[in-house]
């Protein structure tokens, strides 16, 4: 059974700091992996996805990684801004025994502090 | 273009009574699903259409939750009787593929359920 987790469940930092969000999960056997950023009281919003045979995708100031064999990923964020603020969660679709379902990890939440 | 809509936003209701929330997807989405969120935790996948056909409904408690999407187009998500561990967010959301080819999943803004 796939099981997605994320590392650390919150952080904080000053703004304008570059940092790592991270993301493992069980089961390399994935279609794909997808970094969603979620405010409070909201729906989820896709940032970026990325293909199984892909290693990175980039939109704007973000920056997403896969190594599908260690069963990892990580969101880079440059230069962090107050609106940056959220939770940050991974989800992964596929593996051998959940071939057409999404697992979410738990998420980060970011705080960036003025 | 519209995105995923759902009502109530907020539902305060007492145990055991019922409650139904309402999706209406983004226009030609053939994907539907119901996810539920507890405080700090990611979704959970309640109940996936393909079109109006449920073809993952393992994680729904039968016993007291049902769903249905009439013409594959809205759909509604009904609890009877409810329980306090009900409470939590319920979300909505819609994609244009059909799995595995999974493409990015659009979500509504949840409904936000109390059981007192």
């Amino acid at each position: 059974k796939q099981e997605v987790t994320q590392i650390p469940a919150a952080l904080s930092v000053p703004e304008g700091e570059n940092l790592v969000l991270n993301c493992s999960f069980t089961d390399s056997a994935i279609y794909n992996l997808q970094w969603f950023r979620q405010d409070p009281g909201k729906g989820l919003t896709s940032l970026l996805l990325i293909q199984s045979s892909q290693r990175e995708q980039t939109s704007g100031r973000l920056n997403a990684s896969l190594d599908k064999s260690s069963g990892r990923s990580t969101l880079y964020i440059a230069a962090s801004q107050p609106g940056d603020s959220a939770t940050y969660l991974c989800a992964v679709s596929g593996g051998e025994t959940s071939y057409d379902k999404v697992i979410f990890g738990p998420g980060t939440s970011l705080s960036v502090i003025p | 273009e519209a995105g995923v809509v759902q009502s109530p936003r907020y539902k305060i209701i007492e145990k055991k009574q019922p409650v139904a929330f309402w999706c209406n997807p983004i226009s030609g989405h053939n994907t539907l699903y119901w996810y539920l969120q507890n405080l700090g935790q990611g979704p959970e996948l309640l109940i996936r259409y393909e079109n109006e056909e449920a073809v993952d409904d393992s994680q729904l408690p039968k016993d007291r939750f049902s769903a249905e999407r009439l013409k594959g187009v809205d759909s509604t998500l009904k609890i009877q009787p409810a329980e306090l561990g009900d409470s939590a967010v319920y979300l909505c959301a819609s994609s244009p593929g059909i799995p595995p080819y999974q493409e990015t999943q659009y979500f509504g803004p949840g409904t936000r359920l109390l059981v007192l």
